[in-house]
C-alpha cells in the first residue's frame, strides 16, 4: 500500500529558529510529492510539486527539496503566521496524504 | 469570488438521519473530489469525478453517493448517518487528471458533520 509519513507530528519553534519537516513515501510508482499548508477551519492550499530527486523549490521563507526516499520543507527564520498544519502527499495515480505536521511558531 | 464552496460548514445530525453536502467550483476544472478529514486529520479520497463521470471509488460505505449533475458541481449525499461519519468532509477540483496524477487541487473550506 502506497504510503507517506510526516515526522514530527508538531513541532514548537520561536520567531527566527529556522527548522525542517520531514516527509518519508513509498518509492515505488511515485509520480508527484506535493506540499500543502492547512489553516484551522480551512481546506489545504497547495505550496510546491516535486518531480524528481534534486528538485528544490522556494516561496518567502519556506523550500522544499526532495531525495529518493523523502521530502524536507525546510522553514528558514519562521514567522508567526507560518503556524498551521503541513501536509505532503505523493501522488500514485491519485493522492495519499501523510498525517501532517503541526508547526506553532512563538513570537 | 470563492474558487470551491461548500455548504453547509457545519452540520449536527442524530442517528440514522440523512444529509446531504453540496459543492460547486467556479475554476472551470473538469474533475472535483470529495475527502474526508479524520479526527488525526488523515486526508483520504472518497470519490472523484472527471466530468460528471465517475473516476475514483475508494472503499466507502455504500450509505455515501456523490451526485455530480454537471462539472461544476458535486454533491455528497449521506443515509443513515452513523457515528463514524463524524469528520471534515472537503471537496476540491483539479486539471484532468493526467497519466502523470500530478494535478494540483483547490480544496473547499471544508464541512463538518458532528452525528450525535
Amino acid at each position: 500500500e502506497d504510503q507517506v509519513t510526516q515526522s514530527p507530528e508538531a513541532l514548537r519553534l520561536q520567531e527566527g529558529e529556522s527548522s525542517s519537516l520531514n516527509c518519508s513515501y513509498t518509492v515505488s510508482g511515485l509520480r508527484g510529492l506535493f506540499w500543502y499548508r492547512q489553516d484551522p477551519g480551512k481546506g489545504p492550499e497547495f505550496l510546491f510539486t516535486l518531480y524528481s530527486a534534486g528538485e528544490e523549490k522556494e516561496k518567502e521563507r519556506l523550500k522544499a527539496t526532495l531525495t529518493k526516499k523523502e521530502s524536507f520543507l525546510h522553514i528558514t527564520a519562521p514567522k508567526p503566521e507560518d503556524s498551521a498544519t503541513y501536509l505532503c502527499a505523493g501522488t500514485y495515480g491519485k493522492l495519499t496524504f501523510g498525517q501532517g505536521t503541526i508547526l506553532t511558531v512563538h513570537p | 469570488d470563492t474558487a470551491v464552496s461548500q455548504t453547509p460548514k457545519y452540520l449536527v445530525t442524530q442517528m440514522g438521519n440523512d444529509k446531504s453536502i453540496k459543492c460547486e467550483q467556479n475554476l472551470g476544472h473538469d474533475t472535483m473530489y470529495w475527502y474526508k478529514q479524520d479526527s488525526k486529520k488523515f486526508l483520504k479520497i472518497m470519490f472523484s469525478y472527471n466530468n460528471k463521470e465517475l473516476i475514483i471509488n475508494e472503499t466507502v460505505p455504500n450509505r455515501f453517493s456523490p451526485k455530480s449533475p454537471d462539472k461544476a458541481h458535486l454533491n455528497l449525499h449521506i443515509n443513515s448517518l452513523e457515528l463514524g461519519d463524524s469528520a471534515v468532509y472537503f471537496c476540491a477540483s483539479s486539471t484532468p487528471l493526467d497519466n502523470s496524477g500530478a494535478n494540483v487541487l483547490t480544496f473547499g473550506a471544508g464541512s463538518r458533520l458532528t452525528v450525535l
